[in-house]
């Protein structure tokens, strides 16, 4: 069975300070994708970067990296040089490529980020 | 190109009604799958339609029901509303099934429907 962890309930962080949220996964599947999504109070859930399992080289999209370590099945954002509009609640997600839950996205419980001037 | 559009946005139902909400994907894409978010149980697998065929379903009560279009476009159905039912519901469409390779897996701004 797919499942995501999210161990950080909050996290807060300073203006101009890097951050890193946190996220396992676990898959017996050996093709699948991770997404990080940010979602403001507003509801709307905003994409923000993908890792492919099979991509070799991290993924990093403008001040948005994520730190992906298949062996340890983790997939962690980094937000660097953070802004007061990051306060957010951030979610990883993972999709598999095949099989009976094809075509769902399974979450994380999400981490609350605060930051602060 | 255009974002994933739902609608209504906000919406406020009594207890027996019913609610159509509508998704409309990306241009091009061709999988819509719908989530339900609530405070307690979080993000929650509602279904998943491709090519007009739903080909992956959560484990919701046959209230909640789905369909899709031709042009993609989605709409999905909950009959006797209950309490909770409360929540944002939010749409997902992606080129592919599973957006793995492509990335493309993308959201609207969702429908929070209050029942009361």
């Amino acid at each position: 069975a797919q499942k995501i962890t999210q161990t950080q309930p909050g996290m807060f962080v300073q203006e101009k300070e890097a951050v890193t949220l946190d996220c396992t996964y676990d898959t017996s599947d050996q093709s699948y994708g991770l997404f990080w999504y940010k979602q403001p109070s507003s509801g709307e859930m905003i994409f923000l970067i993908y890792q492919g399992s099979y991509d070799e080289q991290n993924a990093t999209e403008g001040r948005y990296s994520l730190n992906f370590q298949k062996a340890r099945k983790s997939a962690n954002l980094v937000i660097s040089a953070s802004q007061l509009g990051d306060s957010a609640m951030y979610f990883c997600a993972m999709i598999s490529d095949r099989g009976s839950t094809l075509g769902r996205l399974y979450f994380g419980r999400g981490t609350q980020l605060t930051v602060w001037p | 190109k255009a974002g994933v559009t739902q609608t209504p946005r906000y919406l406020i139902k009594t207890r027996g009604q019913q609610v159509t909400l509508s998704c409309s994907p990306i241009s091009g894409h061709r999988s819509v799958s719908w989530y339900q978010q609530t405070p307690g149980q979080g993000l929650q697998f509602l279904f998943e339609y491709f090519s007009e065929t739903q080909r992956n379903k959560g484990n919701f009560p046959g209230r909640f029901s789905g369909r899709q279009f031709s042009n993609s476009r989605s709409e999905m159905n909950v009959s006797t509303l209950e309490l909770g039912d409360s929540a944002l519901y939010l749409c997902a469409s992606s080129l592919a099934r599973t957006g793995v390779g492509t990335g493309e897996l993308f959201f609207g701004e969702g429908s929070r429907l209050t029942v009361l």
